[in-house]
């Protein structure tokens, strides 16, 4: 079974709203990674925030991370029409593998 | 992005034939990642390599098997393919534990 789930597993925002996107996964980790994906194409790397740090911040990303809750949340703040994607979260465990969740879909509306 | 390749990009194969897809990279990273892509499941880890001849089975290896010679190259084999491994294939390397991953553009194979 998948280590992570996202929620909402689809997300309708105005553009200039702020999008949030949750992740919930099931066994300890080494860190939590966040990718996006546009339509047809290969998965991007956007943060990774370690199992020992709580928040982290890149540009207009926020990514906070409770491993007490198992969970992990991505805030994409003044949305574009390029934020347009798939997104996923993938757990990195002490066993090497990377696992990555169903993904939530973003649409931004003009 | 990142140094690495899929071959080939599509393809479209029989039941019941072999298939083997290539993923090169050139940026010497020491593990590889080979993924499949369906409606529905998000991405699932197919099988692994942590080192040339090091693999280990991820979430569904099950019909697939992997070699690694060469530091560069990472093969995915479908031996005898089904309908059911019909997906998009993504590889992905990565160069120490507790750092991200760079995918390839992905392979798009179809089982008729």
């Amino acid at each position: 079974s998948q280590q992570g789930e996202e929620d909402p597993q689809a997300l309708s925002i105005q553009e200039g709203e702020n999008a949030t996107m949750n992740c919930s996964y099931k066994t300890s980790i080494n860190n939590l990674q966040w990718y996006r994906q546009n339509s047809g194409r290969g998965l991007v790397h956007l943060i990774l925030i370690r199992s020992n740090e709580r928040e982290k911040h890149s540009g207009r990303l926020r990514v906070t991370l409770d491993t007490s809750k198992k969970s992990s949340s991505l805030l994409i703040t003044a949305s574009r029409a390029a934020d347009t994607a798939s997104y996923f979260c993938a757990t990195d465990a002490r066993d090497d593998k990377i696992i990555f969740g169903k993904g939530t879909r973003l649409h931004i509306l003009p | 992005d990142a140094g690495i390749t899929q071959s080939p990009r599509h393809k479209v194969t029989e039941t019941g034939t072999p298939v083997t897809l290539r993923c090169h990279q050139t940026e010497n990273h020491r593990y590889m990642y080979w993924y499949r892509q369906d409606p529905g499941h998000g991405l699932r880890l197919i099988h692994y390599s942590y080192g040339v001849k090091d693999t280990d089975k991820g979430e569904v290896s099950d019909g697939y098997s992997v070699s690694r010679s060469k530091t560069e190259d990472f093969l995915l084999t479908l031996e005898s393919a089904t309908s059911s491994q019909t997906s998009v294939y993504f590889c992905a390397i990565r160069d120490r534990q507790d750092y991200e991953q760079y995918f390839g553009p992905g392979t798009r194979l179809t089982v008729t």
